[in-house]
């Protein structure tokens, strides 16, 4: 699976949207890019994920950049309970793989008041 | 509540104690995964079962590490010989085979304190 590379921290005011970038420049044609997020002292949890179209659901948007290179979660109003480290993941789709995620270090977001 | 459910929460324990934890997945997931979380890291993949097949195992699954899913359902870690570096969060993951199976939901994970 490819590897991601993101910033350790960032901070966002509350009611703001939170832009969370990923590096990916290594992608293969067949991997997916996820998003989990993890609040503190609680198991990940899953956001959202896109091949190459820009997806969005009732917690975010992907924006995955043309070459899918690069991809941006976006938070449109973030709140205080947004604080949590988020998790980028590319990885093969299908039930052929065991499915493993492979998580980095995240980038930690402060929601401000 | 139908999540993903692990016990205990805490577990504190002397060096060299065993201890086990169990994993309660979400009902008909057929995929159950281990996990091991250190502080300021991002989780760790530690093992897979399809059912009752363990089918994938990480090298940080030493000897002294055994997981079993023995009807196909719930599942338990058993350390052995506990050593201080065991200290992490455990977390158990579960998600079904076929066109969702790659989204995971976690469970709230089992913290270990080796003394």
């Amino acid at each position: 699976d490819a590897k991601t590379t993101q910033p350790p921290s960032m901070d966002c005011a509350e009611g703001r949207a939170a832009n969370l970038p990923c590096n990916h420049s290594t992608i293969s044609g067949n991997e997916y890019v996820y998003w989990y997020r993890q609040i503190h002292s609680q198991g990940p949890q899953y956001i959202i994920h896109g091949l190459k179209n820009n997806e969005t659901n009732e917690m975010a948007s992907l924006i995955i950049t043309e070459d899918r290179k690069s991809s941006t979660l976006i938070l449109p109003h973030a709140t205080l309970r947004d604080t949590a480290v988020y998790y980028c993941i590319v990885r093969v789709h299908g039930s052929s793989n065991t499915g493993k995620l492979i998580f980095g270090q995240g980038t930690t977001l402060q929601v401000k008041p | 509540d139908t999540g993903v459910s692990q016990d205990p929460r805490h577990k504190i324990t002397k060096r060299g104690q065993n201890v086990t934890f169990r994993c309660d997945p979400i009902s008909e997931h057929n995929r159950l995964y281990w996990y091991r979380q250190t502080l300021g890291q991002g989780p760790e993949f530690l093992t897979y079962f399809q059912n009752e097949a363990q089918l994938e195992k990480s090298r940080l699954l030493s000897d002294r590490f055994s997981a079993e899913r023995p009807k196909g359902s719930f599942s338990t870690l058993e350390i052995q010989r506990t050593e201080q570096g065991d200290s992490a969060m455990y977390l158990c993951a579960s998600s079904p085979l076929g066109a969702s199976a790659d989204t995971q939901y976690f469970g709230p994970g089992t913290r270990l304190t080796v003394l």
